[in-house]
């Protein structure tokens, strides 16, 4: 059977240090893979998606970058945090040509 | 991608049918209504999704008007373990990179 990854659970960190959160899958190949970010209270907002090993979409503007350097690996990365950077991040993964998205457990990221 | 709407909040008391209704006037011929829900600080979990036609699974139903611009999700006999946030959500099914937008969804709370 299929897990997702991600770690860590939970993360605190100051305004302007860096960031790498990693989620990985087991159990399936060549999967999609998708960063969400989720502020409190609201709904998921995509953040990048990924349908292969160095194909990266970016959706919205912002400070994080995400890589795929292997198959079932997604790293979500910043240089230099923001306090808006605060939220729940959750990544998931999806068969190919399937949208049916299973997501990970979360990493709640506070930026102070 | 089409968009949808859905009530902020709901009630349901416990043992009873909780209905939850998305509207998605939108949508096109292509593209399937799927419904999550997220658990508090948990990551979403996919319920059930479908075309045209009503679905059921052992989480739900789904039942999709004939003209597809809204559906309802029905979770038969609620629980308060069904308390969560609910998230309707509409997506072409065969499309290798499966983008969804999850808007804030419907909190059910389930009362005893």
């Amino acid at each position: 059977s299929q897990t997702i990854h991600q770690w860590p659970a939970t993360l605190v960190q100051p305004v302007g240090s860096p960031l790498s959160l990693e989620c990985t899958v087991e159990g399936t190949s060549n999967p999609n893979l998708y960063w969400y970010r989720q502020a409190a209270g609201r709904g998921l907002q995509l953040l990048f998606y990924s349908i292969g090993i160095d194909q990266i979409s970016s959706e919205v503007p912002q400070n994080l970058s995400a890589s795929r350097p292997q198959d079932r690996q997604f790293i979500l990365s910043s240089k230099k945090l923001l306090l808006s950077d605060s939220g729940f991040y959750l990544c998931a993964w999806s068969k190919q040509h399937n949208n049916e998205q299973f997501f990970g457990p979360g990493t709640r990221l506070t930026v102070l | 991608d089409a968009k949808t709407t859905q009530p902020p909040s709901m009630d349901c008391a416990e043992g009873r049918a909780a209905n939850l209704p998305c509207n998605h006037s939108t949508i096109s011929g292509n593209e399937y209504v799927y419904w999550y829900r997220q658990i508090h600080s948990q990551g979403p979990q996919y319920i059930i999704h479908g075309l045209k036609n009503n679905e059921t699974n052992e989480m739900a139903s789904l039942i999709i008007t004939e003209d597809r611009k809204s559906s309802t999700l029905i979770l038969p006999h609620a629980t308060l373990r069904d308390t969560a946030v609910y998230y309707c959500i509409v997506r072409v099914y065969n499309t290798n990179a499966g983008k969804s937008t999850f808007g804030d969804g419907t909190t059910l709370t389930v009362k005893p």
